[in-house]
């Protein structure tokens, strides 16, 4: 069975620095691009970025370049994805997913709820 | 780059059929036949629906359609069941990167 589990939200401070996590399973994990998608709350869905675990190709919305780092340990399974500096309008839900191609995302995690208040 | 435009709010009665539109450019929707639907219910994380502008992944009904002309995909669904009600976004591939449309609520009358 294919999971993608995402690690357990998460309170910050504005200023604070935060990596959330997305584990695959029951897939070639190497071979399907993983994906990180926000919503705010009340909001729709934004693609932020993509990366491929068999050769660490990163693709980037040019919305989010600069603002977020995506990263991914084949050793582990896990893909991830991290700010240096959050900002109070960092606070939304993240989901990963996996596709074959970066708009289709056929298996999402269920979510990573990061929350960034003084 | 921006958003691709879906309509804010489309409603059907039960057994009707509803099309969503999703305009874009040529450089994302008109340019590749990379288009997905998925859809949200409240709370929950979103499901593919369609992919490659027409293809249903495996276990989604057929009442489900895409279909795309020019700059344009529309995802149709017949015979609207209680459970159809949801946000529905496309998504487009744009080369180096891919964007979603704003997302369509459907309400199911």
């Amino acid at each position: 069975e294919v999971q993608l589990v995402q690690s357990g939200a998460e309170v910050k401070k504005p200023g604070e620095s935060l990596k959330i996590s997305c584990k695959g399973s029951g897939y070639n994990f190497a071979s399907y691009w993983i994906g990180w998608v926000r919503q705010m709350p009340g909001k729709g869905l934004e693609w932020m970025g993509v990366i491929f675990p068999g050769d660490f190709d990163t693709r980037y919305s040019p919305s989010f370049q600069g603002q977020v780092t995506i990263s991914v340990d084949k050793s582990i399974r896990t893909a991830y994805l991290q700010w240096s500096s959050l900002k109070a309008s960092d606070s939304a839900m993240y989901y990963c997913a996996k596709g074959f191609r970066s708009d289709n995302l056929d298996y999402w995690g269920q979510g990573t709820l990061v929350t960034v208040s003084s | 780059q921006s958003a691709l435009t879906q309509p804010r709010s489309v409603s059907g009665s039960p057994g009707q059929s509803v099309t969503i539109s999703c305009t874009g450019t040529s450089s994302d929707v008109g340019g590749y036949d990379y288009v997905s639907w998925y859809q949200q219910h409240p709370g929950k994380a979103p499901k593919l629906m369609i992919y490659d502008v027409i293809k249903r992944p495996s276990g989604v009904p057929d009442r489900f359609s895409g279909s795309k002309s020019g700059n344009t995909a529309s995802l149709t669904i017949s015979g609207l069941q209680a459970e159809d009600e949801a946000d529905y976004y496309c998504c487009s591939y744009a080369g180096s990167y891919t964007v979603f449309g704003g997302g369509t609520k459907l309400t199911v009358l």
